[in-house]
């Protein structure tokens, strides 16, 4: 029982252009999302969040949609860069819980 | 400054044998979680340390994984009877617990093989 979805397993993006990465999730009780991009052989490294009281979150080039609605957030990337290639994961915490529910993750690749 | 380590970095283990990974989070962080990442899946939450108060084990999937963090510095993950679905990449994080902050630090994890 997934309740932290991310449907696309890879994306590929040409350098310059947007980068969208999706993530549905299905529990209401969700309060905080998190973003979380990994290297190979490396951890993963916080991007961006947004709290459920809020539909939209800026950083730079990284901006986070919220659709509580629909359950859905997603992750623009733009302009895209050769170094944003990695794994993006998705990532929820429960109201008044601690560990995080993670997706399984969108490889994407930013093509020259 | 440092960030989280986690040693071994690769651990090989034959079926049935005890394993110990360690975690070293960011000096000053009071909250320490574990994860793991098994081939093709996102993280799954373990277990998670917040200061002196009682660990919340909810994520543990069996009596044979345990942790203890000493001092609240540094915790030991501990897996008894290894078995082959353990096999896995084992991840650290800590985090300040600072009020809005809600981000973890991971550590680099550690790489456990179940022959």
């Amino acid at each position: 029982d997934q309740q932290v979805k991310q449907n696309s397993p890879s994306l590929s993006v040409q350098e310059g252009r947007i980068s969208i990465l999706n993530c549905d999730y299905t529990n209401s009780m969700f309060d905080y999302f998190l973003w979380y991009k990994k290297y190979p052989a490396e951890g993963p490294t916080f991007l961006i969040s947004i709290s459920s009281i809020k539909d939209k979150n800026e950083d730079g080039r990284f901006t986070v949609f919220l659709n509580k609605s629909a359950k859905h957030l997603s992750l623009h990337i733009v302009p895209s860069q050769p170094g944003d290639s990695a794994v993006y994961f998705c990532a929820a915490r429960p109201r008044g819980a601690d560990g995080l529910t993670f997706g399984k993750g969108t490889h994407l690749i930013i093509q020259p | 400054g440092a960030g989280v380590s986690q040693s071994p970095s690769n651990k090989v283990t034959e079926k049935g044998k005890d394993v110990e990974l360690r975690c070293d989070p960011i000096s000053g962080h009071t909250a320490l979680y574990w994860y793991r990442q098994s081939l093709g899946q996102g993280l799954e939450f373990l277990i998670y340390f917040q200061g002196n108060s009682a660990p919340d084990k909810s994520g543990l999937p069996s009596d044979r994984f345990s942790a203890e963090r000493t001092g609240g510095s540094v915790s030991t993950l501990t897996i008894q009877r290894t078995q082959q679905e353990d096999s896995a990449v084992y991840l650290c994080a800590s985090s300040p617990r600072r009020q809005g902050a809600h981000e973890q630090f991971f550590g680099p994890g550690t790489r456990l093989t179940v022959l």
